[in-house]
């Protein structure tokens, strides 16, 4: 069974402007929810989607958005890039938002911010 | 907010046990999750407690108390491998609420 996939790996960016990441759930998984990981904040929760409707937002601007297909993958989207926006952003997916609290996660999206 | 308070390092000796504490204080509770992650790796599930007590998965143990709003993970035989950051995450309520995770305790196994 494949794990949860994300595209890109890596990518470099210049202020201002926007980018677009994307993740695959395990198949058969309906929610997937994203994190911001910078060093020594741990993982900062950005939202979470199940059957293509948002269903948690975390405190982040607008300029974070996403969304859900039909197939239960996911786009997220930064617009106006910052600075400090460069960091770890992983993907997770669970079959229905487990209260077990398993996610299973991507190996992420890099992005630096120049 | 949320709050979750976790070492940020911890070093070890290879062989032996270590314990990486987690308070919380968040406006809910539904359980105490721990994640594993290697540098350059993806977050992987450890252990889950909803109720008071100790959970043993092989090496790995994670007991919580509800009452005192704290839990830990134990690492017994330590293995060079085990070098990793750890987080613990609150569950606040129900299954449609996302985890809240600490910031992380780095890991060093010494030989």
């Amino acid at each position: 069974k494949a794990g949860v996939t994300q595209t890109p790996r890596y990518l470099i960016k210049t202020r201002g402007q926007q980018v677009t990441l994307s993740c695959s759930p395990i198949s058969g998984h309906r929610s997937v929810s994203w994190y911001q990981q910078t060093p020594g904040q741990g993982l900062q929760f950005l939202f979470e989607y199940f059957s293509e409707t948002q269903r948690n937002k975390g405190n982040f601007p607008g300029r974070f958005s996403g969304r859900q297909f039909s197939n239960s993958r996911s786009e997220m989207n930064v617009s106006t890039l910052e600075l400090g926006d460069s960091a770890l952003y992983l993907c997770a997916s669970s079959p229905r938002g487990e209260p077990t609290g398993e996610l299973f996660f991507g190996e992420g999206s890099r992005l630096t911010v120049l | 907010g949320q709050s979750l308070e976790q070492p940020s390092e911890v070093t070890a000796v290879e062989g032996a046990i270590v314990q990486i504490n987690c308070t919380y204080q968040t406006s809910g509770f539904y359980g105490l999750s721990w994640y594993q992650q290697h540098d350059g790796g993806a977050p992987t599930f450890l252990s889950y407690n909803a109720l008071d007590g100790l959970e043993e998965t092989g090496r790995f143990s994670s007991f919580l108390s509800r009452s005192d709003s704290y839990g830990y993970l134990l690492l017994q035989e330590l293995q060079m491998k085990d070098s990793a950051s750890y987080f613990c995450a609150v569950r606040l309520n129900s299954g449609n609420t996302p985890l809240v995770f600490g910031k992380g305790t780095r890991l060093s196994v010494i030989a």
